[in-house]
C-alpha cells in the first residue's frame, strides 16, 4: 500500500547538535510538507517542496534546512540554531496536478526532544 | 498568515452527545478539508467538500462547506470512546497552488 513514512518515531537530541527528520512516500506526490506541532497547538509550517531540488520557506524556517534531492524524499535537518527543537514535527504530501484537491497525508510524526 | 478560526479550542462531552464543530474565515475557500489527529499520532483526512452548500457524511460524522465559502462546520453524533483527539479544518485558498491552511484545531474528550 502507498504511504508516507516517517522516521524515527521518537528522537532524542544534545543541545548543539544537528539531527535529520526522514521523510519517504510512494503515493508519487508532487508537493511535500514539514509542519511542528508544539503541546496543544495546532500546525505551523517549517518548509515546503512542489518539485525536485525546489523548496520554499513556512512560517517558522528558522533554525531548520531541507533538501529535495527525489521526489519520494524530503528530509527536515534540526540545526543547533534552533533555540527551542522539543516538539512533534509531521511530514506530509499532496498531489498538486490532480482535478480534485484531495488534501494532504501525513506521515505518524517523529516526537524530538532535547536532553 | 491567513488565518482560520477554528471553535471550540477544546469539549468535554459525555458518551453519547453530539458534537458540533466550526471553522470561520474572512476569506474565500475552494475546498474544505476536515481531519482527525489520535494521540501521538498524524492526523487523517475524515471527510473533503469542494463545494459551497455541500454536506457530506461519513457514518456519524456530517460536515457542511458553508455558502458564503467562508466558513464550514462538522457533527459527530451519538460519540463513543474513539472519537476522542484533535480535530483539525483545513481549507485550500483560491489561487493558493493547493496549499492548505489549518485551524487550530479541537480537542474533544469523551467521558464515559
Amino acid at each position: 500500500d502507498g504511504g508516507i513514512t516517517q522516521s524515527p518515531k521518537y528522537l532524542f537530541r544534545k543541545e548543539g547538535q544537528n539531527v535529520t527528520l526522514s521523510c519517504e512516500q510512494n503515493l508519487n506526490h508532487d508537493a511535500m510538507y514539514w509542519y511542528r506541532q508544539d503541546p496543544g497547538q495546532g500546525l505551523r509550517l517549517i518548509y515546503y517542496s512542489q518539485i525536485v531540488n525546489d523548496f520554499q520557506k513556512g512560517d517558522i524556517a528558522e533554525g531548520y534546512s531541507v533538501s529535495r534531492e527525489k521526489k519520494e524524499s524530503f528530509p527536515l535537518t534540526v540545526t543547533s540554531a534552533q533555540k527551542n527543537p522539543t516538539a512533534f514535527y509531521l511530514c506530509a504530501s499532496s498531489h498538486l496536478l490532480a482535478r480534485t484537491n484531495y488534501g494532504y497525508t501525513f506521515g505518524s510524526g517523529t516526537r524530538l526532544t532535547v536532553v | 498568515g491567513q488565518q482560520l478560526n477554528q471553535s471550540p479550542q477544546s469539549m468535554f462531552i459525555q458518551e453519547g452527545e453530539d458534537v458540533s464543530m466550526n471553522c470561520t474565515s474572512s476569506s474565500i475557500f475552494n475546498t474544505w478539508l476536515w481531519y482527525k489527529q489520535d494521540p501521538g499520532e498524524g492526523p487523517v483526512l475524515l471527510i473533503a467538500l469542494y463545494k459551497a452548500g455541500e454536506l457530506t457524511s461519513n457514518g456519524r460524522l456530517t460536515a457542511q462547506f458553508g455558502i458564503t465559502r467562508k466558513d464550514s462546520f462538522l457533527n459527530i453524533s451519538a460519540s463513543i470512546p474513539s472519537d476522542v483527539g484533535i480535530y483539525f479544518c483545513a481549507g485550500q485558498l483560491s489561487g493558493s497552488a493547493r496549499q492548505l491552511t489549518f485551524g487550530s484545531g479541537t480537542q474533544l474528550t469523551v467521558l464515559p
